[in-house]
């Protein structure tokens, strides 16, 4: 496809449990970027790729995420004995190149609930 | 720490009125300012990008304006229609921040009919 896929669209899992999230970007993105959502409030930035390096890692709020972007194209994050805190919408957006007012194509995100 | 507060949280409008949504923000050393819809369930959609030397940008519909001196932007919308109906988020990139945006928590806007 021409966008930002995400899978899975929605995942339930219960306290502890750990879970994975992919995003694949737009062919040809060297930028990649997670964000939190929570309910009623805006993304949140978590951690950011250029290719397959993670430049910046400052927002993941515990040691419990995890992001990777082994091949600078797919992406996971991967989140550890999840705790109900960690229910959200997380979203991946992609930019072309590097600069700083590259625009960022998101995808629809993945609803993670945790029971 | 850079901040953005956006006003109205809602709004609601009629199909083919105009409406101005209100962001104030701070950031520094500024970057840009984008203003993204996301529809209920959906990712965000960029709307316009402006650098400090831009004040106005448009996107058919949709006419941004920024006032770097005051930290205001706004988003005008002209003749609404119902698929106008969303969360608009007004967003801050700080110079040196490597593209990572700082997110308002949205005007929801209703258009009916």
């Amino acid at each position: 496809g021409a966008g930002v896929s995400q899978s899975p669209r929605y995942k339930v899992a219960k306290r502890g449990q750990d879970v994975a999230l992919r995003c694949d970007p737009i062919s040809g993105h060297v930028s990649l970027f997670w964000y939190q959502q929570a309910l009623g409030q805006g993304p949140e930035f978590l951690t950011y790729f250029q290719n397959e390096a993670q430049l910046d890692k400052s927002g993941l709020p515990s040691d419990r995420f995890f992001a990777e972007r082994p091949e600078g194209s797919v992406s996971t994050l991967k989140i550890q004995r999840t705790q109900q805190e960690d229910s959200a919408v997380y979203l991946c957006a992609s930019s072309h190149g590097q600069g700083e007012n590259q625009p960022q194509h998101f995808g629809d995100g993945t609803r993670l609930s945790i029971l | 720490k850079n901040q953005v507060e956006q006003s109205p949280q809602s709004l609601i409008i009629l199909e083919g009125k105009n409406c101005t949504l209100q962001c104030n923000y701070t950031v520094s050393p500024f970057s840009n300012l984008r203003w993204y819809k996301q529809d209920t369930g959906r990712g965000p959609v960029s709307l316009t990008i402006m650098t400090f030397s831009e004040n106005t940008k448009s996107n058919g519909r949709y006419t941004a304006t920024l006032d770097a001196d005051t930290k205001q932007s706004s988003l005008h919308i002209t003749a609404s229609q119902l698929s106008d109906s969303a969360s608009y988020i007004c967003v801050v990139s700080a110079t040196g921040g490597g593209n990572k945006l700082t997110f308002g928590t949205g005007t929801q806007l209703k258009v009916e009919l």
